[in-house]
Parts: structure tokens; C-alpha cells; sequence
């Protein structure tokens, strides 16, 4: 079983509409939850941060649910600009991250 | 943020013989650097922690004599992948720490072995 375990997609997602997908983790003991993007042959970028409560950033929305292991993201309003991989990392200590293997999302015209 | 770089951002070798990537924190004091590599349409792997000024640490199934790591200063750590074979061809990517937190990475090495 893999740590961290996402739909790798694609996801195709008409301009304007709104596109969510999930990950799980393995590490109960994990301590932050991240968002990645990647473009293709790039370094991941950060996208943002993942809090218990939930949190919003402009169009994206990220949720945690610690019980059940699972993290969220949310993307409004999607932008050509939006698609790429995104990586649901998670933080297992020492600064050690475990990564998915990435959501590919396409949005299209 | 802090700014990574790594060079070469990519590089072509024959079978057996051996790549040195470098990392460096341009503006940033890092006392861990972290390796991971990426095969194709797979995830990020944590290959070793680079700690500055002693031995890496590497995870399971990395072999540290094949992958040699050396953070002799604050800002730069290297990666040494000794007699190359294709199967290690992939996309080395190195980053750096901010506390426990955020973590800054480089643009990344593509490695292709003939």
C-alpha cells in the first residue's frame, strides 16, 4: 500500500467549472498537509498549506479530515492556467515529506 | 521563500560512469538538504537527508555507496551518482527546510543514462 495514495485522473474540467479530488495518507503520526503543484518535467510548487479547520486560498479550498486520513482540494472557477499535477504531501517528522503520485488536472477551453 | 538551485538542470551520460549534481541555497543557511528522486508519472521519493558537515542519512533501499552525498558547507550539498546505469535515469530534485515546515526546492536534474 502506498503513504500517500491519490486518483491519479485525469480530471477534465470545462473552464469556469469546478473540479475536486482527494488523497489518503497512512502515517496516523503525520504532522502537516500540504498541497503541491507540479508542472510537467518542473519542481514541485507550493500551493498551500492544509489545516484542520480548512482553509481557503482565493480559489482553492483545502480540507483535512485527521480521523479518517484524508486531505482535500477544492478548485473554483478553474483557469487554463490551473491545469497541472497537483501533490498532496504530507509531513512525517524531521521534515520529512511523503509524496502522492499526483491528480492530473487538464482544464479545457 | 528561499531559493534553490541545482546544476545541471540536465545531463546525458554513458552507462558506467559517474554524474555529480550540485545543490545550492542561495539565500538561505541550510543545515539539512533533502534528495529525492522521480521516475516517470510517479511520486517524489525521499532518497536521503543531506545534513551539513556530517553523513547523510538514506532511506531504505538507497544505497549510499552508490549515491554519494556531501554537504561540506551551509549553502551547497552534492550528489554523486557513481557507474550510472540507464534504470537510474530520472529526475533528481533536491530542497532545502525551513523549520519543520515549508520545504524550498530546486528546478531539478534530469539524468538520462545511455
Amino acid at each position: 500500500r502506498k503513504e500517500v495514495e491519490q486518483d491519479p485522473g485525469p480530471f477534465n474540467v470545462p473552464e469556469g467549472a469546478t473540479v475536486a479530488f482527494n488523497c489518503t495518507y497512512s502515517n496516523s503520526a503525520s504532522q502537516s498537509f500540504f498541497w503541491y503543484r507540479q508542472d510537467c518535467r518542473k519542481e514541485p510548487k507550493l500551493l498551500m498549506s492544509v489545516y484542520s479547520s480548512g482553509n481557503e486560498d482565493g480559489r482553492f479550498t483545502a480540507q483535512l479530515n485527521r480521523a479518517s486520513q484524508y486531505i482535500s482540494l477544492l478548485i473554483r472557477d478553474s483557469k487554463l492556467s490551473d491545469s497541472a499535477t497537483y501533490l498532496c504531501v504530507v509531513n512525517i517528522g524531521w521534515g520529512k515529506l511523503q509524496f502522492g503520485a499526483g491528480t492530473q488536472v487538464v482544464v479545457t477551453p | 521563500g528561499a531559493v534553490v538551485s541545482q546544476h545541471p538542470s540536465w545531463v546525458i551520460c554513458k552507462s558506467g560512469t559517474s554524474v555529480k549534481i550540485e545543490c545550492r541555497s542561495l539565500d538561505f543557511q541550510a543545515t539539512t538538504m533533502f534528495w529525492y528522486r522521480q521516475f516517470p508519472k510517479q511520486s517524489l521519493m525521499l532518497m536521503a537527508t543531506s545534513n551539513e558537515g556530517s553523513k547523510a542519512t538514506y532511506e531504505q533501499g538507497v544505497e549510499k555507496d552508490k549515491f554519494l552525498i556531501n554537504h561540506a558547507s551551509l549553502t551547497l550539498s552534492t550528489l554523486t551518482v557513481t557507474s550510472a546505469h540507464p534504470e537510474d535515469s530520472s529526475f533528481y530534485i533536491c530542497s532545502t527546510a525551513s523549520g519543520d515546515y515549508e520545504q524550498y526546492f530546486g528546478p531539478g536534474t534530469r539524468l538520462t543514462v545511455t
